[in-house]
Formats: structure tokens, C-alpha cells, sequence
């Protein structure tokens, strides 16, 4: 079974900082990676993904992930934070071999609020 | 180019009842797939049509149900309806069964069903 954990409910950064959101991840084989973003009763945006390649994958509005295999890890980054980034944060995984091709399982979500 | 378009935006039906929504994928793409997001949670994988066959189903009862029109349009349906139904509905399509170039998801505004 594939599983994703968020650690951190919601994250609070001021704009113009940099900002992480972390994701840690449980599947078998190579997995493939994706952030998703989601503002206030909307559905879900992609940000980026990693399938294979370089660690360092980056996405929409200056955001990038690093894949770390060994720490089965791989968190979002933005090196500077903006107000409209605040927003509810998804990372999903799908796993290779999965017989469902597009079944992603989804972490619990982290809320970023950025702050003047 | 349209997104993916879903219907109703928002339905309110009380215990018992049967309710039908309704997914129009992005032009081109032949899979759709359905999530549940409960409020405060990620969303879980329901189901997933591709060229009008179900290709995965997740862990929920036989109440729910869906199909896939030629049109590659798709609808859900949730019978006997439980308070704990109450939920956004995400429809999402993809070029084919393994997702876009890398596997991402293209998600739909969803609709959100009360019970009550």
C-alpha cells in the first residue's frame, strides 16, 4: 500500500522569507511525486511532479520540490514567499506498479499562510 | 481550452436520497477519475473509467457507482445517501490510463454535496 504523510498541519511564513512545506512518502518501487495546490472551495491545481531525473524538479509560480530517495522524502520550496501563495497544500503519490494507473494517494494537506 | 468541467457546483439532499453529478473531461482526454474530500482531509480515490470500462475502484461501498459515455463524459452516483457522504466530489481526466506525460491529474472545481 502506497501512503503519504504531511507533518505539518499549516506553516506560517512572512512574505519575502523562504518557505517549505514537507512531504514524506511510502511505496513500492519508484514513485512518481506530485504537489498539488487548492485555494478556498476550489478544486485541485498541479505544481509539479517528479517521475525520474534530477532530485531538484520545479513547478508553477517559482515553486520547486526536492526528491530525496533515501529519506524517502520530498518537500516544496519557494526561496520567497508571496501573500497569494496562502493556500491548502496537497502532496500525492503514485506508485509504478500500481494497477490503477491514475489512483493518487494523497497526504492530509498543509495550510500555508503567508503574512505582510 | 476548457478544463474540466463538473455539475452541479453545490447540492444539498437529506439521508436516503440518490444523487447523480456529472463530469465533462478536458477535450482529448479519455480517462476520468473520481475523488472524495472530506472536509479537513485529502481526497480518496473512488473510481476510474477508461474508454468507458472501470479501470480501479477504491474502498467504498457499493452505493457508489459511476459510468463513462462515449463522450468520455462521466457521471457519479451515490445511493442511500449518508450523513457522511457530505463531502466535495473531484473529477479529474487525463490523456489516457497512466495519466498525463508524467502521470498528473487534471482536476475539475468538484462539486460539493451536503447531506443533511
Amino acid at each position: 500500500a502506497q501512503s503519504v504523510a504531511q507533518p505539518e498541519d499549516q506553516v506560517n511564513v512572512a512574505e519575502g522569507n523562504p518557505l517549505t512545506v514537507k512531504c514524506t512518502y511510502s511505496v513500492s518501487g519508484n514513485p512518481y511525486l506530485f504537489w498539488y495546490v487548492q485555494y478556498p472551495n476550489r478544486g485541485l491545481q498541479f505544481l509539479l511532479k517528479y517521475i525520474t531525473g534530477d532530485n531538484l524538479v520545479k513547478g508553477s509560480y517559482g515553486f520547486e520540490a526536492e526528491f530525496n530517495k533515501s529519506q524517502t522524502s520530498f518537500h516544496l520550496k519557494k526561496p520567497s514567499a508571496l501573500v497569494s501563495d496562502s493556500a491548502l497544500y496537497f502532496c500525492a503519490v503514485r506508485g509504478l506498479n500500481t494497477g490503477t494507473a491514475s489512483k493518487l494517494t494523497f497526504g492530509t494537506g498543509t495550510r500555508l499562510q503567508v503574512t505582510l | 481550452d476548457a478544463g474540466v468541467t463538473q455539475s452541479p457546483t453545490h447540492l444539498i439532499k437529506t439521508r436516503g436520497q440518490q444523487v447523480t453529478l456529472r463530469c465533462s473531461p478536458i477535450s482529448g482526454h479519455k480517462s476520468v477519475s473520481w475523488y472524495q474530500q472530506v472536509l479537513g482531509q485529502g481526497p480518496q480515490f473512488i473510481f476510474q473509467y477508461y474508454e468507458k470500462e472501470e479501470r480501479g475502484r477504491g474502498n467504498f461501498p457499493d452505493r457508489f457507482s459511476a459510468r463513462q459515455f462515449p463522450n468520455y463524459s462521466s457521471e457519479l452516483n451515490v445511493n442511500a445517501l449518508l450523513l457522511g457522504d457530505s463531502a466535495l466530489y473531484l473529477c479529474a481526466s487525463s490523456p489516457g490510463l497512466a495519466g498525463g506525460l508524467g502521470g498528473e491529474l487534471f482536476f475539475g472545481e468538484g462539486s460539493r454535496l451536503t447531506v443533511l
